[in-house]
C-alpha cells in the first residue's frame, strides 16, 4: 500500500527566511510525484509531478526535488502570499489514483 | 466554464436521509476521484473511476455510492447519512497518459450532518 509522510506538520517563517518541507513516501513503482497548495476554503492547486530521481522542478519561489525515498520543497525567500497548506502525493502501481500526505501547514509572517 | 465544477458548495442535512453531491468536468479526462478531507487525516480517497461505467474502491467506501453514467459527470451519494460523513468533500479529474498524471480538484463541497 502507497504511503506519504509529510514533516513538519506546521511551519512558521520569517519573510525572506527560507527553508525546506520534507516528502517521505513508499510506493510500488512509482509513477509520479505531485506537489500540490491548498488555500483555506478551496480544493488543492497543482503546483510539480517529478518522475524519477534527481529530477528537480521550479516555479518562482519554490522548487521541488525528487530522491528514491522523499521529495523536498524548498521555499526561497518566502512572502506572506505563500503562506498555505503544502500537501504532497504519490501515483505508483497500474492505476491512477493519487495517495496524499497530511499535509505542511506553512505560515509565512511580514 | 471549463474545468471541473461541484455542487452544492455548501450542504447541510440530517442524520439518515439522503444526499447527492455533484461533480462535473469539462476536460473529457478518463479518470474521476472522489476525496474527502479532514483534520487530522488529510485528504482520503472514496471512490474512483477509470471510465464511464467503471468504478473502483478507495480507501473510505463504506456509506457511500458513485455512478458514472457519462464520461464528464461523477456523482456521490450518502445514501443514509450519518455524522461521521461530516466533512469537506473534493472531486478531481486526470487524464489518461503512459506516466503519472496529476489530477485537478474541484472546489469542494462541505457537508453537515446533524
Amino acid at each position: 500500500e502507497d504511503q506519504v509522510t509529510q514533516s513538519p506538520e506546521a511551519l512558521r517563517l520569517q519573510e525572506g527566511e527560507s527553508s525546506s518541507l520534507n516528502c517521505s513516501y513508499t510506493v510500488s513503482g512509482l509513477r509520479g510525484l505531485f506537489w500540490y497548495r491548498q488555500d483555506p476554503g478551496k480544493g488543492p492547486e497543482f503546483l510539480f509531478t517529478l518522475y524519477s530521481a534527481g529530477e528537480e522542478k521550479e516555479k518562482e519561489r519554490l522548487k521541488a526535488t525528487l530522491t528514491k525515498k522523499e521529495s523536498f520543497l524548498h521555499i526561497t525567500a518566502p512572502k506572506p502570499e505563500d503562506s498555505a497548506t503544502y500537501l504532497c502525493a504519490v501515483q505508483g502501481g497500474s492505476n491512477y489514483k493519487l495517495t496524499f500526505g497530511k499535509g505542511t501547514l506553512l505560515t509565512v509572517n511580514p | 466554464d471549463a474545468g471541473i465544477t461541484q455542487s452544492p458548495r455548501y450542504k447541510i442535512t440530517e442524520t439518515g436521509r439522503q444526499v447527492t453531491l455533484m461533480c462535473h468536468q469539462t476536460w473529457s479526462h478518463s479518470y474521476m476521484f472522489w476525496y474527502r478531507q479532514d483534520l487530522g487525516h488529510g485528504l482520503r480517497l472514496i471512490y474512483y473511476s477509470a471510465a464511464a461505467d467503471i468504478t473502483d474502491k478507495g480507501e473510505v467506501p463504506d456509506g457511500y455510492v458513485v455512478s458514472r453514467s457519462k464520461t464528464e459527470n461523477f456523482p456521490l451519494t450518502l445514501e443514509s447519512a450519518t455524522r461521521s460523513q461530516t466533512s469537506v468533500y473534493f472531486c478531481a479529474s486526470s487524464a489518461r497518459t503512459g506516466g503519472g498524471t496529476e489530477a485537478f480538484f474541484g472546489q469542494g463541497t462541505r457537508l453537515t450532518v446533524v
